[in-house]
C-alpha cells in the first residue's frame, strides 16, 4: 500500500491549463478505474472533484477534467482562476477492499 | 442533507485506546460504504480504513492493520472506528467519509468536518 505520487506543486496564471499527474501502479491505478480527485483549500474539507478517471459530481466546473493512462492519472484544470488554488490530492482503489491516496500537490495561481 | 458528524476525538497516552463515532443523516445509511480518512497535522490526506454497506467487506491500512476496527450499526445510522494501541503517529485529524457505491472502492463523495485525536504522554 504505497501511497501514488503526485508532484509536491503545480502553478499557473489566471486563464493558463495546468494538469497534476498522478502516478501508480497496475495494483491500483491502472488496474482500475477508480481513480478520483479531491480539493482542499486551507482548513476546510475536501472536496469531490473527479470519480471514476474523468467524471465530474453535479456542481464542479468543467474546467475540471480527469483522465487516465497506465498506471498515471492526470488531473486538467484549464482556465485557471485564483479560486482553484488549493490542495489536490488523487486517490484509487487498491484491491481488497483498499484505497490509497497521493501525497498531495499544492497548485499556486500566480 | 446529507449531514456526517464525528465525536469521540481528544487527547490520550500511548498505548491507550479511543473509540470515533460517525453519526449520518439525510441519506439511507445502508445504501452505501463508509470510510474512515485522517489527516496530520500539515500533512496530507491518508485512508484509513473502509466497511462496505452490509459489514461484509472491510480494509485497512497497512499502518493501523491489526490496532484498528471499524464498524458499522445500519439500525442507528453509525459509523465507528475503534483504536487500540495508540501510537504518536496516529495524531491526526479523522475524517468520516461516504463512498459513493456499496463496497469500498469508488471515490468519497461527502465528508465530515473531522474529529482530532492527539496521542501524547
Amino acid at each position: 500500500q504505497s501511497a501514488l505520487t503526485q508532484p509536491p506543486s503545480a502553478s499557473g496564471s489566471p486563464g493558463q491549463s495546468v494538469t497534476i499527474s498522478c502516478t501508480g501502479t497496475s495494483s491500483d491505478v491502472g488496474g482500475y478505474d477508480y481513480v478520483s480527485w479531491y480539493q482542499q483549500h486551507p482548513g476546510k474539507v475536501p472536496k469531490l472533484m473527479i470519480y471514476e478517471v474523468s467524471q465530474r459530481p453535479s456542481g464542479v466546473p468543467d474546467r475540471f477534467s480527469g483522465s487516465k493512462s497506465g498506471n498515471t492519472a492526470s488531473l486538467t484544470v484549464s482556465g485557471l482562476q485564483a479560486e482553484d488554488e488549493a490542495d489536490y490530492y488523487c486517490s484509487s482503489y487498491a484491491g481488497s477492499n483498499n484505497l490509497v491516496f497521493g501525497g498531495g500537490t499544492k497548485l499556486t495561481v500566480l | 442533507e446529507v449531514q456526517l458528524v464525528e465525536s469521540g476525538g481528544g487527547l490520550v497516552q500511548p498505548g491507550r485506546s479511543l473509540r470515533l463515532s460517525c453519526a449520518a443523516s439525510g441519506f439511507t445509511f445502508d445504501d452505501y460504504a463508509m470510510h474512515w480518512v485522517r489527516q496530520a497535522p500539515g500533512k496530507g490526506l491518508e485512508w484509513v480504513s473502509g466497511i462496505s454497506w452490509d459489514s461484509a467487506n472491510i480494509g485497512y491500512a497497512a499502518s493501523v492493520k491489526g490496532r484498528f476496527t471499524i464498524s458499522r450499526d445500519n439500525a442507528k445510522n453509525f459509523l465507528y472506528l475503534q483504536m487500540d494501541s495508540l501510537r504518536a503517529e496516529d495524531t491526526a485529524l479523522y475524517y468520516c467519509a461516504r463512498d459513493m457505491g456499496t463496497l469500498t472502492r469508488r471515490a468519497f463523495d461527502f465528508w465530515g468536518q473531522g474529529t482530532m485525536v492527539t496521542v501524547s504522554s
